[in-house]
């Protein structure tokens, strides 16, 4: 089994909509993380969080907000999704005692039309 | 805050031959450095890390990087290319208690 999962893998949404994505890992670590990805500019930061209680922006937090449910479940939604929220959407993990490397779930193809 | 620049949206080079993928980086404090590269309709896998040990680091698939603190670089070099190899490589770096930065991701391609 995947040590990252994300559900849904698809999603098409219409303007307007309320959307979550829900991400949960098996990796027992403390450190979770949103990105979102468009061609042409990488991955960006939406929100992260070292700890069930430590929640943070990131780059581009606006519109989204998230929940840390537990140790291994991270969600993010979309309260209100609008078309320019169209992208890739990818969770991930870190273990800062293990060098912070990031392990990345498959990721959460949503359409906003 | 930390960032990452990668030269070149787009490199291609033929099957056999040097593959080299350029970073240069931003950092405060001394920083920990990734390669990760992602296949069409994956999820990004960790290729190599630099963690303040050895400047020359060897990851999967016969790649390396070397990290060179008077350039700010983390270039990343394979000396054959294999077609397998075609995907979109990222650049990231991280300053322990701080988020992660990407950068905005190299597409290579191999030419038969």
């Amino acid at each position: 089994d995947a040590d990252v999962t994300q559900t849904p893998r698809n999603r098409i949404t219409k303007t307007g909509k309320r959307i979550m994505l829900e991400c949960s890992q098996t990796k027992g670590h403390d450190r979770m993380y949103w990105y979102r990805q468009d061609p042409g500019l990488g991955l960006r930061l939406i929100y992260y969080s070292f700890d069930v209680k430590d929640i943070n922006k990131g780059e581009i937090s606006d519109g989204y907000s998230v929940s840390r449910q537990a140790q291994a479940k991270f969600s993010l939604s979309l309260e209100s999704a609008i078309p320019n929220q169209t992208a890739l959407y990818f969770c991930a993990t870190s273990d800062l005692a293990r060098t912070d490397t990031q392990y990345f779930g498959p990721g959460t193809r949503l359409t906003v039309l | 805050a930390q960032s990452v620049t990668q030269l070149g949206s787009h490199v291609s080079v033929s099957e056999g031959a040097l593959v080299l993928l350029r970073c240069n980086y931003s950092s405060s404090v001394p920083p920990y450095l990734f390669w990760y590269v992602q296949y069409p309709n994956q999820g990004l896998q960790l290729l190599l890390k630099y963690t303040s040990a050895a400047t020359l680091v060897k990851g999967i698939n016969g790649f390396e990087a070397e990290f060179k603190k008077s350039e700010t670089s983390f270039h990343l070099t394979k000396p054959s290319a294999h077609m397998s190899d075609a995907a979109e490589y990222f650049c990231a770096v991280s300053e322990r208690n701080n988020d992660m930065r990407f950068g905005a991701g190299t597409r290579l391609t191999v030419k038969p």
